[in-house]
């Protein structure tokens, strides 16, 4: 199986400040990944597919990039509205699997 | 209204059966790849598994920790997705989410992004 990993697991930020969450996938997955933002009691919503496509729809300010084992998404300007868990995960094989997420809260 | 709407959860003795459904509605539901995604509360996401639809083939894939005790099925004629879980364990205790793709990117596989989620339904194994 691939194995994801992120880093940070958690991390607090100020309003409008950057935030950078880093995936690495255990082996070479090209473009094949996607990233989730799941707040609590709800389920994960897609953000961004490809690596770096943002999903119709989502805010400008959510960005992603990266190729083969080490990908980043960034929030240009942390709202408050963007707290909850993040989640990498990649479809270049089955079974499909996931980061463990990056918890995400305002300082 | 595209939805997934997940039942079937509850609380089921170690060594017990449970049987899940999700209803599709608002898509093509004979021509979507279906999947089941796990969440234990307060931890990450797990996939469970995957069943392709009828016209690719129908061919279903588990992960390794449910392979031999869950069983994914689809009623095309009802827009109903299942999971049959048998000889349940404690670690099975999660909330379960059925999932699939209804966005379409040009030369993307029906399941590579999941952007449709159910609202998840809890299923608890404990004595």
């Amino acid at each position: 199986d691939i194995q994801m990993t992120q880093s940070p697991s958690s991390l607090s930020a100020s309003v409008g400040d950057r935030v950078t969450i880093t995936c690495q996938a255990s082996q070479d997955i090209s473009r094949y990944l996607n990233w989730y933002q799941q707040k609590p009691g709800k389920a994960p919503k897609l953000l961004i597919y490809d690596a770096s496509n943002l999903k119709a729809g989502v805010p400008s300010g959510f960005s992603g990039s990266g190729s083969g084992t080490h990908f980043t998404f960034t929030i240009s300007s942390l709202q408050p509205e963007d707290i909850g868990t993040y989640y990498c995960q990649q479809y270049d094989d089955l079974p499909r699997t996931f980061g463990p997420g990056t918890k995400v809260d305002i300082k | 209204e595209v939805q997934l709407v997940e039942s079937g959860g509850g609380l089921v003795k170690p060594g017990g059966s449970l049987r899940l459904s999700c209803a599709a509605s608002g898509l093509t539901f004979k021509n979507a790849w279906m999947t089941w995604v796990r969440q234990v509360p307060g931890e990450g996401l797990e996939w469970v598994g995957r069943i392709k639809s009828k016209t690719d083939g129908g061919t279903i894939h588990y992960a390794a920790p449910v392979k031999g005790r869950f069983t994914i099925s689809r009623d095309d004629s009802k827009n109903m997705l299942n999971l049959q879980m048998n000889s349940l364990k404690s670690e099975d205790t999660a909330v379960y989410y059925c999932v699939t793709q209804v966005g379409v990117v040009t030369n993307a596989q029906p399941d590579w992004y999941f952007d449709l989620w159910g609202r998840g339904t809890l299923v608890t194994v404990s004595s």
